[in-house]
């Protein structure tokens, strides 16, 4: 069984800019996470989703949005891109939204900020 | 103060040591994760306990509740061992987890 995929592994893109990253969880998955590493830290919390409705919001700007789809696929979109954005941005799944579930992560996306 | 302190920041020890890494928390706690790290970025849960102890071959993970402290021991370790290990908490009724910053272990053969 697949576990969680994300896309693109890479991405360039310049200050201004729009970038859209994806996310397929583990099969049968309903919640997907999104989280930011920024280099040399540890990953910081941007959305979760629940059955295609937004749970979770960390302490981002209004930039960052994201979504969910019928399939539990899942969308970020970030708007106006800063040099500040740079980072590794991860993606996890798990069968429930709440409580004592195991988080599965997927490799990241390493999206570079020029 | 972060949420999630972990220590030490850094470790470098000899192949066959015995590594400790330790993890405080400061809110209530429906679980914590331990997490593995490889250059690349791919995150690796090793652990998600909420309470006692828990043992996957060399590791060995424990949390004591009451006084808010997580700890991931290595036995016998290895250089492939080496990686960054992270700990998490999800906090009583909330959907995200909160992340420490890391601990960077280097085993040297």
């Amino acid at each position: 069984d697949a576990g969680v995929t994300q896309s693109p592994t890479h991405l360039i893109k310049t200050r201004g800019q729009h970038v859209t990253l994806r996310c397929s969880p583990i099969s049968g998955h309903k919640s997907v996470s999104w989280y930011q590493q920024v280099l040399g830290q540890g990953p910081q919390f941007i959305f979760q989703y629940y059955e295609k409705e937004e749970r979770g919001r960390g302490n981002f700007p209004d930039r960052f949005s994201a979504r969910q789809f019928p399939n539990y696929s899942s969308e970020l979109n970030v708007n106006a891109l800063l040099l500040g954005d740079s980072a590794l941005y991860l993606c996890a799944s798990s069968a429930s939204g709440t409580g004592y579930y195991e988080q599965y992560f997927g490799p990241g996306t390493r999206l570079t900020v020029t | 103060k972060n949420e999630v302190e972990q220590s030490p920041q850094n470790l470098t020890a000899q192949e066959g040591e015995f590594i400790t890494i330790n993890c405080s928390y400061s809110v209530g706690i429906s679980a914590l994760h331990w997490l593995q790290q490889h250059p690349g970025g791919g995150i690796v849960s090793l652990f998600m306990l909420s309470s006692g102890k828990k043992k996957h071959g060399r590791l060995i993970a424990t949390i004591n509740i009451q006084e808010k402290h997580s700890s991931l021991h290595i036995t016998a370790s290895h250089p492939r061992d080496s990686a960054v290990y992270i700990c998490a908490v999800r906090e009583q009724g909330a959907q995200k987890l909160v992340f420490g910053q890391g601990t960077r272990l280097t085993i040297n053969p």
